[in-house]
Formats: structure tokens, sequence, C-alpha cells
């Protein structure tokens, strides 16, 4: 399983873009690249997945470089309640089991 | 949307007590997950099941086991609860294993052993 390391913690405020960059020198050929969100007392939400290049939905946008040693979450215009831990996780789809790191604390204030 | 529902949101229990967390999820998936989630260590899987009556270990399944008798339920059980086992439990569930499928968590049970 490919480890993962992104920052502890990250301060923004409201309307800013916030990019977090996950490093995952490791990466195996069919892994893919996963971000899950976590509010307090909540458990985690999937919110966007890649394996190349640039995803985007409606939370978010993945960036991924040719690589694959790294990708950044990018999320335009946080708001408050964007307040959460980030995780990236790296893994492939025969994987047995998902394994959290200790994600990133994203703070957005007024 | 998928909906992963743990039966209880906080419980409280004694030291010795048998515990029995439930996990029911309403979209067929072959997959459930019990993670245990502590501050300044992240979660931690603790069992997992790619069937039913099918488990395997985690990476820290001291003092617990689990049951899956049916596809949708999947229960975490603490045979003999301890205060180190104070912790937020969550339920995952996904149609396929390993970060190329989504995983659908529970809200979370915080328990307390006192």
């Amino acid at each position: 399983l490919a480890k993962t390391t992104q920052p502890i913690s990250m301060d923004s405020y409201e309307g800013q873009e916030v990019n977090i960059t996950c490093s995952h020198n490791n990466i195996a050929t069919n892994d893919y690249i996963t971000w899950y969100q976590q509010f307090p007392s909540q458990g985690p939400r999937f919110i966007i997945q890649g394996y190349k290049t640039k995803v985007t939905n409606e939370v978010a946008s993945l960036f991924i470089p040719a690589d694959r040693k790294s990708s950044t979450l990018s999320l335009p215009r946080v708001s408050l309640s964007d307040t959460a831990v980030y995780y990236c996780l790296v893994g492939a789809t025969g994987f047995q089991k998902l394994v959290f790191g200790t994600g990133t604390r994203l703070l957005v204030s007024p | 949307d998928v909906k992963v529902t743990q039966s209880s949101r906080y419980l409280v229990k004694r030291t010795g007590e048998k515990v029995f967390l439930e996990c029911v999820q309403d979209m067929d998936h072959e997959n459930m997950f019990w993670y245990r989630q502590d501050p300044g260590l992240g979660l931690r899987l603790i069992y997992f099941s790619y069937d039913v009556k099918m488990k395997e270990k985690g990476d820290i399944p001291e003092g617990y086991s689990v049951s899956r008798e049916k596809k949708e339920r999947f229960s975490l059980i603490l045979e003999s609860a301890s205060t180190n086992q104070t912790s937020m439990y969550l339920c995952a569930s996904s149609s396929g294993t390993g970060a190329g499928y989504g995983y659908t968590f529970g809200s979370g049970t915080r328990l307390t052993v006192v």
C-alpha cells in the first residue's frame, strides 16, 4: 500500500481557493487516488477520485501530475462549512483494506 | 443515496460488559468494515467482511470480534469492554475493496467505557 504524506493542518479564509497536496512516492501502476472529507462527529465522506490528469466534480478538483507521485485537492472559494479533515488515500481496486492516515485539518475563518 | 446506519450515536458501558455495535447498509454492498478513530491516530481498521459469514482481521482486531449473518448487517462485538476501547467507532460499506471504490461511512458510535 502506497504511503501518503499530507500536511497536518492548513488555515484559510472564506472565499479563498485552498489546495491540499498529498505525496505518494510509491504509488503503483493500478492505484487510484481518493480523497475523503470528515466533519466533527461524523464519518468520512467520499469527495473525489482520480487516476491521472485532472478530475472535477461539484465539490472539488483533483490534479494529478504525469508521474503520479503526488496529487492536489483543490477547493474553490471555501466557506466556513468546508472546515473539516481531509484524507488522501491511495490503493487499487483489488486491495482488501483502506488505510487512512491522520489527514489534513482545514480551518476556514471568516 | 447509500445509507449506512449505526444503531447508536452514543453508548456508555461498564468495564467487563459485552458490547454489541450494529451496522446496517441498504445498497446490497458485499464489503463492510469497522474502524475506530482516536485523536492523533486517525482511523484504524478493526475488521472487515467481503461476504456473508466471511471476515478478515484488520490492523487492530485484539479485543474485538465480528458477525455477518446477513449481507446488510455487520456487527462489532467487544467481548469484555475495557477503558482503552473508549473511542469513536465507524462502520463503512462499499461495492468493492480498496481505494478504487468509494466507501460510504455511517455517522459513528461514540463509545465510552467506564
